[in-house]
């Protein structure tokens, strides 16, 4: 499944599919990225992160992709599992506003059994 | 556990109340914030402090009054909110006081106000 972060805000996927969710970002300065998962009651929990000098990250089951050319993130998850379900959301970082993050609305991921 | 906590996690207050929120990190870090996540909206910035010292304050009303007595605590002061108030209210954390890095966040106050 693929879905637009900021235009469709939920995306279900079976269990053991790969999850793509997809942010775009506004600010062509923005040079450092963040992908949040937040859990129903609970605070977000970094997942990821990518500076603009780089256009893709791995970490452990997740891969995260950065287009500059057109102000694109995605967030992949492999081999979805239902401790995956939550709200999804991005966050980006202006060169020269430091400290400040902008955060996407979000998407809220849904495995299915 | 992130290493931030906060306390209370909910929190009913009246339009007259004075509360405070507070928000610890175990992590030692530099900079500390408080956000405003309200249903369906991005989180919003409502303060940053950096070395104790606030850096940003993103035009929130005077209502909303932080206090960063030490690098280790945050806290929100509030008194005569309204309704419009009510969300959950995030502390986060960032090791570098300058730069933009990962923040990590408590799990936050849920506000209801009445």
């Amino acid at each position: 499944g693929e879905s637009v972060g900021l235009h469709l805000p939920t995306l279900s996927v079976q269990e053991g599919d790969n999850s793509i969710i997809n942010c775009a970002y506004s600010n062509s300065a923005s040079d450092y990225f963040i992908w949040y998962k937040q859990e129903s009651g609970k605070g977000p929990q970094f997942i990821i992160d990518i500076r603009s000098n780089m256009d893709k990250r791995q970490g452990q089951r997740v891969t995260v992709l950065l287009n500059k050319t057109v102000k694109h993130l995605s967030l992949q998850i492999a081999a979805t599992q239902p401790g995956d379900s939550a709200v999804y959301f991005c966050a980006e970082n202006m060169r020269g506003s430091a400290r400040q993050l902008t955060f996407g609305s979000g998407t809220q991921l849904t495995v299915l059994p | 556990e992130t290493g931030v906590t906060q306390t209370p996690r909910h929190l009913v207050m009246g339009m007259t109340n004075k509360k405070s929120l507070k928000c610890e990190q175990h992590l030692g870090h530099n900079a500390m914030y408080w956000y405003k996540q309200s249903a369906k909206k991005p989180l919003e910035l409502m303060f940053v402090y950096s070395l104790e010292e606030r850096v940003e304050n993103n035009s929130v009303p005077s209502r909303f009054s932080p206090e960063c007595p030490n690098s280790s605590h945050l806290f929100l002061h509030l008194h005569t909110l309204q309704p419009e108030d009510s969300a959950l209210y995030l502390c986060a954390s960032s090791p570098n006081p300058q730069g933009a890095d990962e923040q990590y966040f408590g799990p936050g106050t849920r506000l209801t106000v009445t």
